[in-house]
């Protein structure tokens, strides 16, 4: 069964970083891009970023560059973003998806953003 | 403000035919680039709906179908169903912006 299962919910201080995994299963990791995707409460989707789990290339949104971080351990076929400088406007559901169409999503990670 | 615009909602009663727009420029649509569709149900993550303009994964229903023209693209249902009720988004690159954009979501009501 191909998924992409995320790691669990986080509460940071304004100003921290968070990192968020996601796990790859029943395909070739290597195989397919992932990309990043929020969506705070009630708003739409957001682009953050995109990862080639191959080579380990990486774009961003212009918005998030500067403070998001795409990396992999193809070993273990999982993928990391990290956002940092965090502000209250960052809280949202975190999603990895894969392929440059989004064919399958992570189940969603919410980040809150709080002091 | 999304790259992509898109009607806010749309309605139907069960069975009729309702289409949802997507207005690009010549940065992403009108580029060529492809449009993707998603279906997203609250709470839930989104789900690909059409790809490459007007392709279906397998396990959606021939009831969703999607078009291109120019700089714009359209989701149409057709027999629209309870079920159906959910928050549409389209997706397409941005030359410009270098990056994929979406467009601000339409949410479906079945009346």
């Amino acid at each position: 069964q191909v998924q992409l299962v995320q790691s669990g919910a986080e509460v940071k201080r304004p100003g921290a970083s968070v990192k968020v995994s996601c796990k790859a299963s029943g395909y070739t990791f290597t195989s397919y891009d992932i990309n990043w995707v929020r969506q705070a409460t009630g708003q739409g989707l957001e682009w953050m970023g995109w990862m080639n789990p191959n080579s380990g290339n990486t774009a961003s949104a212009q918005y998030f560059q500067g403070r998001i971080t795409m990396t992999r351990n193809t070993s273990i076929g999982t993928a990391y973003m990290e956002l940092s400088s965090l502000r209250s406007e960052d809280t949202a559901v975190y999603y990895c998806a894969r392929g440059s169409y989004c064919q399958i999503w992570g189940q969603g990670t919410t980040v809150t953003v709080s002091s | 403000q999304s790259v992509l615009t898109q009607p806010p909602s749309v309605s139907g009663a069960p069975g009729q035919r309702v289409t949802i727009s997507c207005t690009g420029s010549s940065s992403n649509i009108g580029a060529g680039y492809d449009v993707h569709w998603y279906q997203q149900f609250p709470g839930t993550a989104p789900k690909l709906l059409i790809y490459g303009n007007s392709n279906r994964p397998s396990g959606v229903p021939d009831r969703f179908s999607g078009s291109k023209s120019g700089t714009s693209a359209s989701l149409a249902i057709t027999g629209l169903q309870a079920v159906d009720e959910a928050d549409y988004y389209c997706q397409s690159f941005d030359s410009t912006l270098s990056g994929w954009v979406f467009g601000g979501g339409t949410k479906l009501t079945v009346l």
